[in-house]
């Protein structure tokens, strides 16, 4: 069982937005401003989306971006298209070591 | 650019010790503030974190494998070596490493390498 909740699985039309929540507890998530997002399509390796909760890498598309209310995090992607469908992970910094969530499948419609 | 590449057998005994090797270049693990962790992916099921070695050779286990994990560098060779003993089929998954941005966000990662469990 992971360390942090997100729902199993959501979904979409293109062009319309999504949030993906995850849950975790004051030693986590709503203890550090820490948490990363990570988008994994089949068969391949995990690829960064957001960090520090609310930071886009350079070359992510601004149509992903990340918020956090207490001990829930949530990224929300919008204008949906066909390629954002995948796995999307959280993760929490949490006393040096890492939580990541159980992982969130996205389906676009 | 930043890139690694994990690699190791596929395919290991019960029992056995599991020696990963992660090979990176574009940065190097004697910067100050690098880090390299080693994530694992059983199939269909969530990441789960396991070591992170800093530059300064600090060290860091997931609390529930530290017994079992060793990871360590070699920086002229731009290496870092995980071992897992006394592997059993659970452990099977695809093992990934990956660069850490001030030890709390990975980027990026190795293209992973699966690890096979069985008699």
């Amino acid at each position: 069982q992971s360390a942090l909740t997100q729902p199993a699985s959501v979904s979409g039309s293109p062009g319309q937005s999504i949030t993906i929540s995850c849950t975790g507890t004051s030693s986590d998530v709503g203890g550090y401003n820490y948490v990363s997002w990570y988008q994994q399509h089949p068969g391949k390796a995990p690829k960064l989306m957001i960090y520090d909760v609310s930071n886009r890498p350079s070359g992510v598309s601004n149509r992903f971006s990340g918020s956090k209310s207490g001990n829930t995090a949530s990224l929300t992607i919008s204008g949906l298209q066909a390629e954002d469908e995948a796995d999307y992970y959280c993760s929490s910094y949490t006393s040096s070591s890492i939580s990541f969530g159980g992982g969130t499948k996205l389906t676009v419609l | 650019q930043v890139t690694l590449r994990e690699s190791g057998p596929a395919l290991v005994k019960p029992t056995q010790t599991l020696t990963l090797t992660c090979t990176f270049s574009g940065f190097s693990l004697s910067t100050s503030g690098m880090c390299v962790s080693w994530i694992r992916q059983p199939p269909g099921k969530a990441l789960e974190w396991l070591a992170r070695i800093d530059w300064d050779d600090d060290k860091y286990y997931s609390t529930s494998l530290k017994t079992r994990l060793t990871i360590s560098k070699d920086t002229s060779k731009n290496q870092v070596v995980l071992t897992m003993t006394n592997m059993d089929p659970v452990d099977t998954a695809t093992y990934y490493c990956a660069r850490g941005i001030a030890a709390r966000t990975f980027d990026p990662w190795g293209q992973g390498t699966l690890v096979t469990v069985s008699s």
